[in-house]
């Protein structure tokens, strides 16, 4: 069965240090697909990332990184030097090939000026 | 290019009532999914909807049930409305089973 984790309910930093949330995922499929979402206070979810299961490769997009473990099922998410802007709760998804997307319990994220 | 659009945004009903919510998809997009989030929660897959056939669904009851006609637009149908059916009902498009998902801005339905 689809199960995705998020350990971390919620996640205070000072601004500009930097801070990763954490995703943990099951799944019996060999193809997958790992989504992160953001969801700011104005509340509409808005899609950061999507990997598929036979790429592993680490990705760099600004400030924002993930890295992909196949071996420990994982799908972390770090933000470098953080801003106030991204205080949001954010969220990991993983998709079957069915199309059903799961999503975790999100992760708060409170950046502190 | 016109985003995902849902309506209507806010919506009260009473127990045992019935409810039709309405998605507008992103031009282009041929799948739809629904999701509900409960306050403090990630979003619960509800069902999706690829080129008019259900595609997959999450662990609703049957009174849960959706359509989605030509032009891709979606309904997403709940009877007998219970107290814990209220949340916020996401809408999201995507141009495959698999793909990103574009989310409206949902609506919030309250059930008294």
């Amino acid at each position: 069965a689809q199960k995705v984790t998020q350990a971390q309910t919620e996640i205070s930093v000072v601004e500009k240090e930097d801070v990763t949330l954490d995703c943990v995922y099951e799944t019996r499929d060999t193809t997958y697909y790992l989504f992160w979402y953001k969801q700011p206070p104005s509340g509409e979810l808005v899609f950061l990332i999507r990997r598929n299961s036979f790429d592993e490769q680490n990705e760099i997009s600004g400030r924002y990184s993930w890295n992909f473990q196949k071996s420990t099922s994982s799908f972390n998410f770090t933000i470098t030097a953080s801003q106030v802007v991204d205080s949001a709760v954010y969220f990991c998804a993983l998709s079957e090939a069915k199309g059903k997307i799961i999503f975790g319990k999100g992760t708060r994220l409170h950046i502190l000026p | 290019e016109t985003g995902v659009t849902q309506s209507p945004t806010h919506l009260i009903k009473t127990r045992g009532q019935q409810v039709t919510l309405r998605c507008s998809s992103q031009s282009g997009h041929n799948t739809v999914s629904w999701y509900q989030q409960a306050l403090g929660q990630g979003p619960q897959f509800i069902f999706q909807y690829y080129r008019e056939e259900e595609n997959g669904r999450g662990n609703f009851p049957p009174r849960f049930s959706g359509l989605q006609f030509p032009n891709y637009s979606s309904e997403l149908n709940v009877n007998a409305l219970e107290l814990d059916d209220s949340a916020l009902y996401l809408c999201a498009s995507s141009s495959g089973t698999n793909e990103k998902l574009f989310f409206g801005s949902g609506t919030q339905l309250s059930v008294l």
